[in-house]
Formats: C-alpha cells, structure tokens, sequence
C-alpha cells in the first residue's frame, strides 16, 4: 500500500485558512469514513485531531475541521495561530485492519 | 489515564534483531487492540503491524512482512515487536498505539506512546 500524497508543505498568515489535501483511492480515502488526521510537533508523538472524516477529539480546538469529497480528504484549519506550525498528517483505513498515512504536510505561519 | 510508554530501542548492525515493548496502563489491555507505527528520521508516519486483543488476528505491512513478528502478553498488559533481518531502511522511531473503540475512536489511534529509537547500523 503506497502512501497518500499530500502536499509537502502549506503556509499562511496568522487568522487565514489553510487547506492540506489527501488524496487516495476507491481502495483507502473513498472506501469509508475511516480517515483521520493528526498534529504532530517536532520531537513529539502525533496527536489525533479528526476523526471519521469530521469528528474532533474534545479538547481539540473547532478552527480545526475535516471532510472529504469521493476519494479525497482535505483538512481545513481557520484562523490560523502560530501554534499550529508543526507537520499534519492524514490516515485511511484500507481495509482488513491495514492503515495508510499520508507523506505529511508541514504548515507553516508566516 | 491511559499511558503507552516503549522501550527496547537502540543500535543494531544490519541484519541483526531487536525485540520492542511496549507497557500499557490504564486500561484493560486485553480489550483494545494495538499497532506499530514508525518514523524513518525526516519522513512521515508508517503503520506496520495489528494486534487484535486476544492475538487471533494479526497483520503486517508488506514492507516488514516475514522479517517482524508482533505478539502480546495481556497478563503483563505489554505489547512486543520483534524484528529481524534489520536494515538501515527499517531506522525509525517505533511508536505503538491504540484505538479506543470503546470511546468511538474506530480505527483512529488516539491514544500513542512517546516512541523509541531504532537505528540501524554498521
């Protein structure tokens, strides 16, 4: 199974949107809602911050949100915060308890 | 609160092995079941072996197929990788991780360890 590709970076201002695409296949992306995304800071393990396409863990902030449109996956942050540089990555179920990740994104605040 | 902490990595030469832990607590270990996931230096995450709670199912990425075997003891709530036949390419911080279904995390890892480093070299 060949990871998703995502962008290898994204940037913008503080307060703008931001959107990181995840495109995959009938096989992974568009088999089910079973896509999630995490946050992950330098030197640190990954955090889960969607889930099932559009779901958010409690505690994770609602400028964070998911969807996903036949068999690719975006995730959309608002009001971008110098807090949220760090890298970003997608994860599909490709079915019999198999995951795929994407090749990461790292956003950055200008 | 649920805590996932490894342990076991370190330097290996090629086509040596090590064997991972990963000591679970919390939780009723036997109830969840567990991955491997890891992070070559500067690249993205790689799901690479499940472990349902009572080991009855159990599944490997192709690129570690044959060479990795993960395995559980629910007594001792620890989850094991061991890993064979090493090459540079298999040089990664290994993190095992949960997905609490139980809390309506379906095949999302919500919960992570802090990783350990695996390095392979001569």
């Amino acid at each position: 199974q060949s990871a998703l590709t995502q962008p290898a970076s994204v940037s913008g201002s503080p307060g703008q949107s931001i959107t990181i695409s995840c495109p995959g296949s009938s096989s992974d992306v568009g088999s089910s809602n079973l896509v999630s995304w995490y946050q992950q800071h330098p030197g640190k393990a990954p955090k889960l911050i969607i889930y099932e396409v559009t779901k958010r863990p409690p505690g994770v902030s609602n400028r964070f949100s998911g969807s996903k449109s036949g068999s690719t996956a975006s995730l959309t942050i608002s009001g971008l915060q110098a807090e949220d540089e760090a890298d970003y990555y997608c994860c599909a179920y490709a079915g019999t308890r198999t995951y795929v990740f994407g090749t990461g994104t790292k956003v950055t605040v200008l | 609160q649920v805590q996932l902490v490894e342990s076991g990595g370190g330097l290996v030469k090629p086509g040596g092995s090590l064997r991972l832990s990963c000591a679970a607590s919390g939780l009723t270990f036997s109830d969840y079941y567990m991955s491997w996931i890891r992070q070559a230096p500067g690249k993205g995450l790689e799901w690479i072996s499940y472990i349902s709670g009572s080991s009855d199912r159990i599944y490997y990425a192709d690129s570690v197929k044959g060479r990795f075997t993960i395995s559980r003891d629910n007594a001792e709530n620890s989850l094991y990788l061991q890993m064979n036949s090493l090459s540079a390419e298999d040089t990664a911080v290994y993190y095992c991780a949960l997905a609490d279904f139980w809390s309506g995390y379906h095949d999302a890892f919500n919960i992570w360890g802090q990783g350990t480093m695996v390095t392979v070299s001569s």
